[in-house]
């Protein structure tokens, strides 16, 4: 069983439309929980960071964790043609390691 | 700034030919990962660094070596190369004293095609 699962998509939405991407995990010590969006041909960047269970948000994009089920999402509200792109999430444990999903894959249509 | 910087951007290798990858960041982080991106299978850690002269083996680590002599710098290679390590590579550092988060910082990665 892979640490980490992710619908890989590809997702097509029209511009404005409510994004609901999500991850399941096995290892019950993960303790971080991040998504990282990565453009065509460019390395990841950090978009959202999580501790423990619960919701934040900061702007259009909303990261949820539930840790009792092993569940992670990533809300984007509003969604526009520059949020195309590839979405990883990532949980790690207290040793700084992450472990990646294999992406999800979003195409936000104008 | 720079931040984390690989060299080189492309190769072309022939199986059996060895080469290195250089990882070079200039944030004075702890920690410093090679990962590998393949299609449908994410980011998968081949070796990573907790500190300056340490590594040690991630999910993938067979048929690549690491060294980190210096902090700023973690070396990928590859003694003899096959057409499985045809991938994207990309190097990753994080983890500064004081810091807010475990925020991994990427470079833009270095595609490596074996024939």
């Amino acid at each position: 069983q892979k640490e980490v699962e992710q619908d890989p998509g590809p997702l097509s939405v029209p511009e404005g439309a409510i994004v609901s991407l999500n991850c399941t995990y096995s290892n019950s010590a993960f303790q971080y929980f991040m998504w990282y969006r990565q453009y065509s041909r460019k390395g990841p960047e950090l978009l959202m960071y999580t501790y423990s269970s619960g919701n934040k948000e900061d702007g259009r994009f909303t990261a949820q964790v539930d840790k009792s089920s092993k569940y992670i999402s990533l809300f984007i509200r509003d969604s526009q043609p520059s949020d195309s792109a590839t979405y990883l999430c990532a949980p790690g444990d207290n040793f700084n390691k992450f472990y990646f999903g294999s992406g999800t894959k979003l195409n936000v249509k104008p | 700034n720079a931040g984390v910087t690989q060299t080189p951007k492309f190769r072309v290798l022939k199986t059996g030919q060895s080469m290195t990858l250089l990882c070079a960041q200039d944030m004075n982080h702890e920690y410093m990962y090679w990962y590998r991106q393949d299609p449908g299978m994410g980011l998968r850690l081949i070796h990573y660094s907790v500190g300056e002269g340490t590594t040690a083996k991630g999910e993938v680590p067979d048929g690549y070596n690491v060294s980190r002599l210096k902090k700023q710098n973690f070396l990928l290679g590859l003694e003899s190369a096959a057409p499985s390590q045809t991938s994207v590579y990309f190097c990753a550092s994080s983890y500064s004293i004081g810091a807010a988060t475990e925020e991994l910082f990427f470079g833009e990665g270095s595609r490596l095609t074996v024939l």
